[in-house]
């Protein structure tokens, strides 16, 4: 079964400076892999998403996630951070069985310091 | 614009009174989830509909049950609430289901449950 860690529960980061989330994943095969962002008291949306090719996958917001098939990770990086980015980012992977089943990980909480 | 979208943004119920939650969606999508998320947590899917195809997950409780009587509405029915039911309950949707783990899915802004 699969599985997805990030190791960070929160990151402060302040603003303009830059950010980088850890997410390692546990599957069997090549992954389907997604970051998540949940502002608060609402819903996920989607940052980015890696299927297959390019390693280096751009986003949304000025997010980019890099795919490292030999460490197990998809580490979610932008440039300079915004106070709007204070959120909470769940990276996510995608299972091949029907029903298009998604495994999150824990999350990580992202505070931004003026 | 095209979206998924849940009312009410808040609910209140009391212990062990039945409580329904809505999700609409009008993207014409074939599956849809529902997620519950407790504070600080992942979410956790619950269940899914591929078309009219319930599925529920091994560890759900029998006290959740869902609805979907058609293409556009789904709905989360909880029996009998207790306080450990208090949570955000997310729905979600995704086009097909058979892209085999790659469908990007589409989330509602969420219900706040409190249970008092």
């Amino acid at each position: 079964a699969q599985s997805v860690t990030q190791p960070d529960i929160h990151i402060t980061v302040s603003e303009g400076a830059s950010l980088e989330l850890r997410c390692n994943y546990s599957y069997g095969a090549t992954p389907y892999l997604f970051w998540y962002v949940q502002s608060p008291g609402q819903g996920l949306q989607l940052l980015l998403k890696y299927f297959s090719g390019d390693t280096l996958v751009q986003g949304i917001k000025g997010f980019e996630a890099e795919f490292k098939r030999s460490q197990s990770s998809f580490n979610l990086r932008k440039p300079s951070v915004h106070w709007s980015d204070a959120a909470e980012y769940f990276c996510a992977v995608g299972a091949r069985a029907a029903g298009n089943k998604l495994t999150f990980g824990g999350g990580t909480r992202v505070l931004v310091k003026p | 614009d095209a979206m998924v979208i849940q009312n009410p943004r808040y609910q209140v119920t009391q212990f062990g009174k039945p409580v329904t939650l809505s999700c609409s969606q009008t993207l014409n999508h074939n599956v849809m989830y529902w997620y519950q998320q407790k504070s600080s947590q992942a979410p956790k899917l619950l269940f899914h509909y591929y078309d009219k195809d319930f599925n529920n997950e091994a560890d759900t409780p029998d006290n959740f049950q869902s609805r979907r009587p058609n293409t556009s509405f789904c709905f989360l029915d909880i029996r009998s609430p207790g306080l450990g039911d208090a949570a955000m309950y997310l729905c979600a949707t995704s086009r097909d289901g058979l892209a085999g783990g790659k469908e990007t899915q589409y989330f509602g802004p969420g219900t706040r449950l409190l249970v008092l």
